[in-house]
């Protein structure tokens, strides 16, 4: 069965600072999928990974991907307000198939 | 980008009523769909998994004649929760995907109350 284990799950910073999300999973897979959900909302697609070493960033998120280590990682460089949100990764075995989600860190971003 | 709607955003209903939540594909066709539950502060479970013009898959748990779903065509499938109760109260969001070569695209997710 495969497991999504995600750390930290709460997570408070300052403004500016920086910080990584971890993100490990049980069982070989190539694609990774990071998601942001705000409170009452649905999830927004951030990145997806789809082979080891990956490398992705969009603004002030930068994800990577290590699937002999079956771990990826979020970073978050200068924090912003706006960043607040619940982050989740999530694994396929085989692409299209199901997803299985880890359970999520909530951010919150300090001023 | 690929669009999945789902309607309703948000139901009350009462404790012994049926609820049936639509989920679309709008510009492509999802050969696979998928339903997942999410209660506060918690992650998205999987609740089944459903193609075109078959019987869903349920996850361990899931009651099959409680939870019924429907994918008759490529552009749609809905979730019924028969005869609810307040504790399936809960936030149901759908999932869909035309296949391997693609990801998933997520609805907007409903907001399920039972009174």
């Amino acid at each position: 069965e495969l497991k999504v284990e995600q750390n930290p799950l709460f997570l408070s910073m300052q403004e500016g600072k920086n910080y990584t999300i971890y993100c490990n999973y049980s069982t070989t897979s190539d694609r990774l999928y990071w998601y942001r959900q705000d409170p009452g909302k649905s999830l927004e697609s951030l990145f997806v990974l789809l082979s080891n070493g990956a490398v992705k960033q969009e603004g002030r998120l930068m994800a990577s991907l290590d699937t002999k280590a079956r771990l990826s990682t979020l970073h978050i460089t200068a924090a912003v307000h706006d960043l607040s949100a619940t982050y989740f990764c999530a694994v396929d075995i085989t692409s299209g198939s199901r997803l299985t989600f880890g359970e999520g860190t909530q951010l919150t971003v300090n001023p | 980008g690929a669009v999945v709607s789902q309607h309703p955003s948000w139901v009350i209903c009462k404790s012994g009523t049926s609820v049936k939540i639509e989920c679309r594909s709008l510009d492509f066709q999802a050969t696979t769909m998928f339903w997942y539950r999410q209660f506060p502060k918690q992650s998205l479970m999987l609740m089944a998994t459903s193609n075109e013009g078959s019987k869903a898959t349920y996850e361990q748990g899931v009651e099959k004649d409680k939870f019924l779903i429907n994918h008759a065509s490529l552009t749609l499938s809905t979730l019924t929760v028969t005869s609810a109760h307040p504790e399936d109260s809960s936030f149901y969001i759908c999932s869909a995907t035309s296949g391997p070569r693609y990801g998933y695209t997520f609805g907007s997710g409903t907001r399920l109350t039972v009174v």
